[in-house]
């Protein structure tokens, strides 16, 4: 199984701040890696696909980058609505995997 | 829109079967371009992929769960089920149902129910 470490494990920022989470990938999933926002008591919602494609209706403050065994997902100026957990998924193979999350707090 | 509702039981006694459906609305079960997956989230914790189904009925699964987990599909009503048998409470989780895209292979899950709270307890 490709395993997915996601850090920071826990985020605190201000709102305008740019904000920057990783991915490492224990192999390469090329770019096949995606992004997911998750509100408190809410279903992830897809952000990012293909490690930089922007999901349809998604504000254009987030980004992603990279490839191979290391990406990113930026926010290039934190709002109050961006607090919540952020996850990875790689389906380069199976089993699909997740990163731990990354929870997003605001100053 | 499309929309995923799960539904099944909310209480699950130790070795038993879970069985959750998923409910496919605003859209068609039988596209080409998209397949059926299950993914859960024990209270406070992170996700894990259960499994997909494709349509045609072509499964793939979390080797960790595996021996325990069938996913169906029925085209007919438009629903997707899951069912993991002998059930502990390490099962307990908010149980998701998502919609992936397909493109000559398994790709990313893009639109996902609101889950369901699955407790496994006498």
């Amino acid at each position: 199984d490709i395993q997915m470490t996601q850090s920071p494990s826990t985020l605190s920022a201000s709102v305008g701040d740019r904000v920057t989470i990783t991915c490492r990938a224990s192999q390469s999933v090329s770019s096949w890696l995606a992004w997911y926002q998750q509100k408190p008591g809410k279903a992830p919602e897809l952000l990012i696909y293909k490690a930089s494609s922007l999901e349809s209706g998604v504000p254009s403050r987030f980004s992603g980058s990279g490839s191979g065994t290391e990406l990113t997902l930026t926010i290039s100026s934190l709002q109050p609505d961006d607090l919540a957990t952020y996850y990875c998924l790689q389906y380069d193979s199976f089993p699909y995997t997740f990163g731990q999350g990354t929870k997003l707090e605001i100053k | 829109q499309l929309q995923l509702q799960e539904s099944g039981p909310g209480l699950v006694k130790p070795s038993e079967t879970l069985s959750l459906t998923c409910t496919v609305s605003g859209g068609s079960i039988s596209s080409s371009s998209h397949f059926w997956g299950w993914i859960r989230q024990p209270p406070g914790k992170g996700l894990e992929w259960i499994g997909n189904i494709y349509y045609t009925g072509s499964t793939r699964y979390n080797p960790s769960l595996r021996s325990q987990v069938t996913i169906s599909v029925d085209t007919s009503k438009n629903q997707f089920s899951l069912k993991l048998t002998s059930a502990t409470a390490a099962d307990t989780a908010i149980y998701y149902c998502a919609r992936g895209i397909y493109n000559s292979a398994w790709l990313h899950l893009d639109s996902w129910g609101q889950g369901t709270l699955v407790t496994v307890s006498s």
